[in-house]
This record gives C-alpha cells, structure tokens and sequence, in this order.
C-alpha cells in the first residue's frame, strides 16, 4: 500500500531563518506530488505541484520554492522566512495523470505546523 | 467569483438528523469532483468521490448537477462523529495535471 511521509510535524522558525520541509512518498512510482498552505481558518492553497522529477509548477509567487530530487521526493524550502509564511503545511500524491486516469485523488501527509516568530 | 465556493457554515445538527449542503464551481470544464473530511488541525481526508449519476456510500450521498455547477453532499443519521469541515475539491482533468482546487470548507457541528 501507498504511504505518505513528511516532517517536521511542528515547527517554529524567526523571521529570516531558511526552511526546507520533505516529504516522501513509499509504495507507488511516478506520482504527481503537491505542496499546500493553510493559514488558520482558511481555505488550502496549492503551491507547488510536480509531475515527474525536476518538474515542478509553482502557483503563487512568494519567496518559497519546490524540488523534487527523486521520483518520490518533494521538498520545500524558503532562503528567508516571513511572518506570513506560517500556516499548515501539506503534502500530497495522486495517481500520475501521465497514466491516463486523470480522476484520482489526493491522499495527504500529516502536515507540518508551521509558526514564523 | 472563486473556482470552488462553499457555505462556511457552521450547520448545527441534531444526533440522528440529516443534514446537506451544498458546493458551486465556476468552471465548466471540470471533471471530477471530490467531498474530504477535515478534522481540527489534521489533514483532509477522502470521503468519497462524486460520480456524474450519483453515488452512497453508508449514510453519505453526493450529487452532482453539472447544468447548475454544483455538487452536494447528504448526510444522514448524522453522528456526533461526524462533526468536522467538509471539503468540496473540483479537478480540471489531465490537461490541467489532475490539478485539484479546494473550497473553503462547510464546518458541520453535531450535537446531542
């Protein structure tokens, strides 16, 4: 079976520090990988989403950034974080759309709990 | 107008009541249509998907009316379980890369 790893589960960060999230994807080759925000009682809004390695679409101009190194490997990271970088960061797979099922949907990791100080 | 748009509720039910609601999208040419389930400050969750003819699935039935744009979601015998926010998510479809876009979310409270 499909698993979704990501971590940190909590994070406080200063003003101006760097950040990188990873996520990690076991059990299926080729996902479509997905990095969302969720500010406090808000909506979630897609940031990054990657289709194969070293493809990564970006959705919202700010200062963070996506990578994907490896097949099942999604990163985020900032070089200077904001106040307004925090929020409840989610990672998350789907069924490569490549494959002909562009239906499938998203199956998230536990998300990492981000607080900008 | 948002992509996706849903009341934000929050609807108060009953134990053992039914409750619905509904979630509009703007674009036409959306494909497939999602409900999840979000617990306070976890992830969301699947719930089911939401098929052109309707589908169930226990005491849970979605919709989709794809001439007014909207999908709804049914909850029957509600459950003090059941008490979460509800998330409508809209896909465009493999030429979009099964981009998924998420309402806002309806906070459903089921009470004793």
């Amino acid at each position: 079976s499909q698993t979704i790893h990501q971590w940190p589960a909590t994070l406080v960060q200063p003003v101006g520090s760097p950040l990188s999230l990873e996520c990690t994807v076991e059990g299926t080759s080729n996902p479509n990988l997905y990095w969302y925000r969720q500010a406090a009682g808000r909506g979630l809004q897609l940031l990054f989403y990657s289709v194969g390695i070293g493809q990564i679409s970006s959705e919202v101009p700010q200062n963070l950034s996506a990578s994907r190194p490896q097949d099942r490997q999604f990163i985020l990271s900032s070089k200077k974080l904001l106040l307004s970088d925090s929020g409840f960061y989610l990672c998350a797979w789907s069924v490569a759309a490549s494959r002909g099922i562009g239906n499938s949907p998203l199956h998230f990791g536990n998300g990492t709990r981000l607080t900008v100080t | 107008r948002k992509e996706v748009e849903q009341d934000p509720g929050p609807f108060n039910v009953p134990e053992g009541a039914t409750v619905a609601f509904n979630c509009t999208y703007s674009n036409s040419a959306s494909q497939s249509f999602f409900w999840y389930r979000q617990d306070c400050r976890k992830e969301p969750k699947l719930l089911m998907s939401v098929y052109s003819s309707g589908n169930e699935d226990g005491r849970f039935t979605a919709q989709l009316n794809r001439a007014s744009q909207y999908i709804s979601l049914l909850i029957r015998d509600s459950k003090l379980s059941d008490s979460a926010t509800y998330l409508c998510v809209v896909s465009l479809g493999k030429a979009a890369g099964n981009k998924l876009t998420f309402g806002g979310g309806t906070r459903v409270l089921v009470k004793p």
